[in-house]
C-alpha cells in the first residue's frame, strides 16, 4: 500500500520568512514523489518532481528514502506563494501510474 | 485553452438521480484519470485509462460508479442513484505515455441534496 502523510494542514509565515512543508511517505518500491499546488482558483498544477531535481520558483524538495521524506522548502517565500500545497507519490508497477495525494496543506504567507 | 477541460464545472441534483461528467484530456495525451476531492482531504485516485482501456479501478469506484473512454479520446464519467455522500469535486487529468506528470482538469463540482 502506498500513503503519503502531510502532517500539519495550515502554515502562516510572513514575508520572507523561510518555509518548510513536510511530506512523508510510505511505499515499499522506489516511489516516484511530486509536489502540485493550488492557487486560489485555479486549478491543481505540478510544482516540481524529485526526478528532475529542479528548483521552481524557488521551492526545493529533495528525496530522503532513509527519512521517507520529501519536504518542500524555500528560503524566503512570497505572498503570491500563498496556495494549498500537496504532496503525491506515484508507486509505479507496469502501467499503473496513479498517484497517492497526502490532505494538503494551506500556506498562508502575510506581508 | 489547449488544457484539460471538464463539463459541467457544478451539478447540483437530487439524490436518486443520475448524473454523467466529460472530460476531454490533452489531445496527444493517453493517459486519463479520475480522482474524487471531498472538504479537506487531497484526491482520491477512482480510475485509469490507457487509450480506450480502463486499467485500473479503485475500491472507492463503487457499482453505481461507470467510466468510459470509447474512442481513447474523451471520458465520461456517471454515477447512477446518487447519494449524499457522492457530493464531491471530481477531477480528471491526463498524462502522456512514459510521462508520469499528470495534467488537471477543473473539475466538476457535484452537490446531492
Amino acid at each position: 500500500a502506498q500513503r503519503v502523510t502531510q502532517p500539519e494542514k495550515l502554515l502562516s509565515v510572513f514575508k520572507g520568512a523561510p518555509v518548510e512543508l513536510k511530506c512523508n511517505y510510505s511505499y515499499s518500491g522506489s516511489p516516484e514523489l511530486f509536489w502540485y499546488v493550488q492557487y486560489s482558483r485555479q486549478r491543481l498544477q505540478l510544482l516540481l518532481r524529485h526526478i528532475s531535481r529542479e528548483s521552481i520558483k524557488g521551492f526545493t524538495a529533495d528525496l530522503n528514502k532513509g527519512e521517507t521524506s520529501f519536504h518542500l522548502k524555500k528560503p524566503f517565500a512570497q505572498e503570491e506563494d500563498s496556495a494549498m500545497y500537496y504532496c503525491a507519490l506515484n508507486g509505479v508497477t507496469g502501467a499503473n501510474s496513479k498517484l497517492t495525494f497526502g490532505k494538503g496543506i494551506t500556506l498562508s504567507v502575510r506581508p | 485553452d489547449t488544457g484539460v477541460s471538464q463539463d459541467p464545472r457544478h451539478k447540483i441534483t437530487k439524490r436518486g438521480q443520475n448524473v454523467t461528467f466529460r472530460c476531454d484530456p490533452i489531445s496527444e495525451h493517453n493517459r486519463l484519470y479520475w480522482y474524487r476531492q471531498t472538504l479537506g482531504q487531497g484526491p482520491e485516485f477512482l480510475t485509469y485509462f490507457q487509450n480506450e482501456a480502463q486499467l485500473e479501478k479503485s475500491r472507492l469506484l463503487s457499482d453505481r460508479f461507470s467510466a468510459e473512454r470509447p474512442k481513447g479520446s474523451f471520458s465520461t464519467l456517471e454515477i447512477q442513484r446518487t447519494e449524499q455522500g457522492d457530493s464531491a469535486m471530481y477531477l480528471c487529468a491526463s498524462s502522456p505515455s512514459g510521462n508520469n506528470e499528470q495534467f488537471f482538469g477543473p473539475g466538476t463540482r457535484l452537490t446531492v441534496l
